[in-house]
C-alpha cells in the first residue's frame, strides 16, 4: 500500500523569503501523480501544483516549484517570495494512474508567514 | 459557477439522529469521492464512485451509506450519529482517467452533540 509522509507539522517563514516543505512517499508503482494542495482557514482545498512521475522535469507554477526525486521518493514544495496569503495547511498527495484513482494524503504541514 | 458544491456547509445535530450531506459537480467528471478530515486535519478516503458504481469502500462503519443517483451527484447519509462522527466531510471529483486532478467542495463541518 502506498503511504505519504510529511515530517514537518509546522513551518514558519518571513514574508518575501523562501521556504521548502518536505514530503516523502512509498510505492511500488512506477507511474503515478503527486500533488500539493493548500487548505487556507476557509478550509477549501486548492490545488497548488502537480507532478507526473514519468516526467523528469520539476513542475513550476509561478512562485511554487517542486523538487521531485523519484529514486529517493521525495517530493518537496518550494515557495518563493512568500506572501501572507500563503499561510495555510499544505498537503502532499499521491495518486495512482490506474485502478481506483484514490488520493492518499500526508498529514499536512501548517505554514505560518510572518510579517 | 461552483465546480463542486456541498450542502450544507455546517451541520449541528444530536447523537442518534440521521443526516445527509449532498454533493454535486458540474465538471462532467466520472469519479466522485467522500473524504473525512478529522480534528488533526488528517484526510482519509471513505468512498469513491465511478459512473455511479462504487469502487472504493474503505473501512467505514455501515452507518455511513453513499448514494450516487447519477454521475454528477454523490450524497452521504449517516445513520445513528455518534460523537466520533464530528469532522469535516469533503466531497471531490476527478475525471477518473489517467490525467486530471481532484477538485474539492468546500467541506461540511459536522458537529454531533
Amino acid at each position: 500500500a502506498q503511504t505519504v509522509t510529511q515530517s514537518q507539522p509546522e513551518m514558519s517563514v518571513q514574508e518575501a523569503e523562501t521556504v521548502t516543505l518536505s514530503c516523502t512517499y512509498d510505492t511500488s508503482e512506477s507511474d503515478y501523480y503527486l500533488f500539493w494542495y493548500k487548505q487556507p482557514p476557509s478550509r477549501q482545498m486548492i490545488l497548488v501544483i502537480r507532478q507526473e512521475a514519468y516526467k523528469q522535469q520539476n513542475a513550476t507554477e509561478n512562485r511554487f516549484s517542486v523538487n521531485f526525486q523519484k529514486a529517493a521518493k521525495s517530493f518537496s514544495l518550494k515557495i518563493s517570495d512568500s506572501q501572507l496569503g500563503d499561510a495555510a495547511m499544505y498537503f502532499c498527495a499521491y495518486r495512482s494512474t490506474s485502478g481506483t484513482y484514490k488520493y492518499i494524503f500526508g498529514t499536512g504541514t501548517r505554514l505560518k508567514v510572518l510579517a | 459557477d461552483t465546480a463542486v458544491s456541498q450542502t450544507p456547509k455546517y451541520l449541528v445535530t444530536q447523537m442518534g439522529n440521521d443526516k445527509s450531506i449532498k454533493c454535486e459537480q458540474n465538471l462532467g467528471h466520472d469519479t466522485m469521492y467522500w473524504y473525512k478530515q478529522d480534528s488533526k486535519k488528517f484526510l482519509k478516503i471513505m468512498f469513491s464512485y465511478n459512473n455511479k458504481e462504487l469502487i472504493i469502500n474503505e473501512t467505514v462503519p455501515n452507518r455511513f451509506s453513499p448514494k450516487s443517483p447519477d454521475k454528477a451527484h454523490l450524497n452521504l447519509h449517516i445513520n445513528s450519529l455518534e460523537l466520533g462522527d464530528s469532522a469535516v466531510y469533503f466531497c471531490a471529483s476527478s475525471p477518473g482517467t489517467r490525467l486530471g486532478e481532484a477538485f474539492f467542495g468546500q467541506g461540511t463541518r459536522l458537529t454531533v452533540v
